[in-house]
């Protein structure tokens, strides 16, 4: 079963504005990741949060993680229709190094 | 650096025939995986490896086989094409388990 559970399973947007995507797990994590796919490619690595940091910063992307609720949140601010994508979080639980998905929030940013 | 790249990029099989999905990065990276993708959903772990010569199931193991002959090689074998194996095959690596993955650009294969 998979770990993570993406929450909207769709977004749709206007040009300009914040987008906020949350990601719920089941077990313990040493770390959670967040990635975006674009329509048929490869996924990209966003950012990275550890178990012992609450929030995190990379560029127009803020991630926050609450251990004690098992949840986290992406927020796109001021959305571009390039961010047009599907993102997904990704949570590591051991240390064998596996990564479990969720199904992914599929967004879109319309200009 | 290529990064990580897959060999091919689109295949079409027959039932029953058999198949090699070839993985290769360059950043020396220990850790490599191959997922499947299937339509709206999240990608599932088939197999996966910690360093070279190791390899382990994943979630969803069955119908596949890997080996991890060199470090920067990781090979998805089909002994047998299934029309439930048509989907969309990622590889990645992983520099250990503190890091993100890198991603190919993925391998659409359908089993007619």
């Amino acid at each position: 079963s998979q770990q993570g559970e993406e929450d909207p399973q769709a977004l749709s947007i206007q040009e300009g504005e914040n987008a906020t995507m949350n990601c719920s797990y089941k077990t313990s994590i040493n770390n959670l990741q967040w990635y975006r796919q674009n329509s048929g490619r490869g996924l990209v690595h966003l950012i990275l949060i550890r178990s012992n940091e609450r929030e995190k910063h990379s560029g127009r992307l803020r991630v926050t993680l609450d251990t004690s609720k098992k949840s986290s949140s992406l927020l796109i601010t001021a959305s571009r229709a390039a961010d047009t994508a599907s993102y997904f979080c990704a949570t590591d639980t051991s240390n064998t190094g596996k990564l479990i998905f969720g199904q992914g929030t599929t967004l879109q940013v319309k200009p | 650096n290529a990064g990580v790249t897959q060999t091919p990029k689109f295949r079409v099989l027959k039932t029953g025939q058999s198949m090699t999905l070839l993985c290769a990065q360059d950043m020396n990276h220990e850790y490599m995986y191959w997922y499947r993708q299937d339509p709206g959903m999240g990608l599932r772990l088939i197999h996966y490896s910690v360093g070279e010569g190791t390899t382990a199931k994943g979630e969803v193991p069955d119908g596949y086989n890997v080996s991890r002959l060199k470090k920067q090689n990781f090979l998805l074998g089909l002994e047998s094409a299934a029309p439930s194996q048509t989907s969309v095959y990622f590889c990645a690596s992983r520099r250990d388990s503190l890091y993100e993955q890198y991603f190919g650009p993925g391998t659409r294969l359908t089993v007619t």
